[in-house]
């Protein structure tokens, strides 16, 4: 399978601990976007890098989350000092960026996050 | 900022039937994308369909057909035929060129009935 995968696809973890999600996304797509997703709400945009570069970070983005696309292929997406509010789906996105069909955005099955 | 607005919570067809789920955005950008995304319970976001801005003509994807009104700057899914399959949030998203980032709206949950 070639699509968008994510690891771990689902975390427990305790307050105040760090936690890391790795994303994997389709070979040779250069964007690569994350977002998040809590119960009953749609995808909200988190990041987004064109190869390594991380060119848009949302406001969402707090100073505990960072996010690296070292070699323009996987991206790691790391909580530092997690809070209960962080509980959410974690979802990777990927695209060509190039064609006709280059914008279109194509989804992993998302890390799912629960802070107890 | 673009804003993407679902204002049917939830759906409910019955099955062989049709059904059209509403989508208006706020944008002052002459050219985007537009997509339907389709999440079924095990979460993992499928594309349906999309639809670029500076066509004109609506697109098609086998049962699914959108009906695109830039000037009213509304999308709308229809979904002909519609199957148990099909039952799912469904999210309607604005993909800016700009920002190279997608808004969602807050999704409408289809229900559909034997």
């Amino acid at each position: 399978d070639t699509g968008v995968s994510q690891d771990p696809r689902h975390k427990i973890t305790k307050r105040g601990q760090n936690v890391t999600f790795r994303c994997d996304p389709i070979s040779e797509h250069n964007r690569l976007y994350w977002y998040r997703q809590t119960l009953g709400q749609g995808p909200e945009f988190l990041t987004y890098f064109q190869n390594e570069a991380q060119l848009e970070k949302s406001r969402l983005l707090s100073d505990r989350f960072s996010a690296e696309r070292p070699k323009g292929s996987f991206s790691t997406l790391e909580i530092q000092r997690t809070e209960q509010g962080d509980s959410a789906m974690y979802l990777c996105a990927s695209s060509s960026g190039q064609g006709s069909s280059g914008n279109t955005i194509y989804f992993g099955e998302g890390s799912w996050l629960t802070v107890v | 900022a673009q804003t993407v607005t679902q204002s049917q919570p939830e759906m409910s067809v019955q099955e062989a039937e049709t059904v059209t789920l509403s989508c208006t955005y706020d944008t002052s950008e002459s050219d985007y994308y537009l997509f339907w995304y389709k999440q079924p319970p095990s979460r993992q976001m499928i594309l349906v369909i999309r639809q670029e801005a500076y066509k004109q003509q609506n697109a098609t994807e086998n049962r699914f057909s959108v009906n695109f009104q830039k000037a009213a700057k509304s999308f709308s899914l229809k979904i002909s035929d519609s199957q148990l399959g099909d039952a799912a949030m469904y999210f309607c998203a604005y993909y800016s060129y700009n920002n190279n980032d997608m808004r969602f709206g807050a999704g409408t949950r289809l229900t559909v009935k034997p």
